[in-house]
This record gives structure tokens, sequence and C-alpha cells, in this order.
């Protein structure tokens, strides 16, 4: 059984660029959320995807956007980067629309400069 | 709405002495309720969880956590901490219905002294 991995582990990016962060979910699981972790913080729920639909949205701004894919693998992608976008991106797989179980990856650590 | 409160921000214990950390719980409904571990530069690992089964909850690494309904309390212990503890736990309710998520404590350090 494959876990949930991420990438690039790093990014360095410079304000006003986009970035784009990659998941890919544990075996068997259909289901994937995003969460941004800043320094000395808990996650806080960006979105969630099932089965390539957004399946619930937290209080982000519409440049952070996403997409899942029919290997229900997921993308992040923060358009007009801004200082306090620097953050750890933290990946989640779960079963179901409704799992509650999630099971994250070790996240992409994200610098805007 | 549903919510969570880790009491402690930083927690020390001495090598082999019990670890207590504690957590209140905010929810209108029974909640479903977990302590995941993060260790330095890593993701999020799950302890334990608690579904409306047994109160007493067991994970792994010998840490568990009891649920109580009229202390709206979900307080994480381990009888004897190891140096291999010493992380940030998190206390974390999962939120059901339009928007499923998981709804994170800001967290508690826990430092294991020799």
């Amino acid at each position: 059984e494959t876990g949930v991995t991420q990438s690039p582990t790093h990014l360095i990016k410079t304000r006003g660029q986009q970035v784009t962060l990659r998941c890919s979910s544990q075996s068997g699981h259909n289901t994937v959320s995003w969460y941004q972790q800043a320094l000395g913080q808990g996650p806080q729920f960006i979105f969630q995807y099932y089965r390539e639909e957004e399946n619930g949205r937290g209080n982000f701004p519409p440049r952070f956007s996403g997409l899942q894919f029919p290997n229900y693998s997921s993308e992040l992608n923060v358009n007009a980067l801004e200082l306090d976008d620097s953050a750890l991106y933290l990946c989640a797989s779960s079963l179901g629309r409704q799992g509650y179980e999630q099971y994250f990856g070790p996240g992409t650590r994200l610098t805007v400069t | 709405a549903q919510s969570v409160t880790q009491l402690d921000s930083h927690v020390s214990v001495s090598e082999g002495t019990p670890v207590l950390l504690r957590c209140n719980y905010s929810s209108s409904y029974s909640p479903s309720l977990f302590w995941y571990v993060q260790h330095p530069n890593k993701g999020l690992q799950l302890l334990l969880k608690y579904t409306s089964a047994a109160t007493l909850v067991k994970g792994i690494n010998g840490f568990e956590a009891e649920f109580k309904k009229s202390e709206t309390s979900f307080h994480l212990t381990k009888p004897s901490a190891h140096m291999s503890d010493a992380a940030e736990y998190f206390c974390v309710v999962h939120i059901g219905g339009a928007t499923n998520k998981l709804i994170f404590g800001t967290g508690t350090l826990l430092a294991v002294q020799p």
C-alpha cells in the first residue's frame, strides 16, 4: 500500500508568481483535502475534492484553486502569490465523501519572497 | 460551531514520567475526535480516533485518550514518556455535512527531558 506523496518538497517563489503543488493519494482513496499550515500554527482547511468535484471549501480566496484527476491525484494552484502564502501545504487522502479518517503526506514547504 | 481548544501550548516532562496533553471540544452533537502528531519537518500522523464507540481509545505508541462528555474533554495520555515522543500534538474535530473537513487545535509542543 502506497502512502500519500507530495511534490515538490520545497519551493521558493517570488510575490506575484503562480505555483502548482501536487499530491498523490493513498491507494484506494478517492478523496483529497488540502491544508495550509503557517509557522507555529495548526493546519487550516483549504478545500476538498471527491471524485474530481470540489466537496467543500474553507475561508481562502479564489486565487487558491484545485483539481482532482481520474486517478484521484490532485493539484493545488495558487495565483498572485503573497508573502503570507509562505507555509507548509499538506495534502490528505481519505475514502468517501464524508471520510473523516484522513492520512497526510509530508507536505510542501512554500516560501514566498 | 464545532471547535477544539488545546489548553497548553508547551508541556515538558522527564523521560519515563506520565504525559497529559489537554483538549476540550465544543460541539452541538457527538463529535468525531482525533489526535495527530507532527515530528519536526514531517507530515501529520494519526495517533488515535474517537467515533462514538468506546470512550477510552487506544492509539499507537502507547498513547490513549478518554472521551468525557460531561467535561467536554478528550485528553491524551501516556504512562511513560520516551525521548522519541517529543513532537507537536494536535487535537482535531471532524466536521461533516456540506463541508467535510478537519478543524485543528493550535497544538501542544511536547518536550521530553532526559
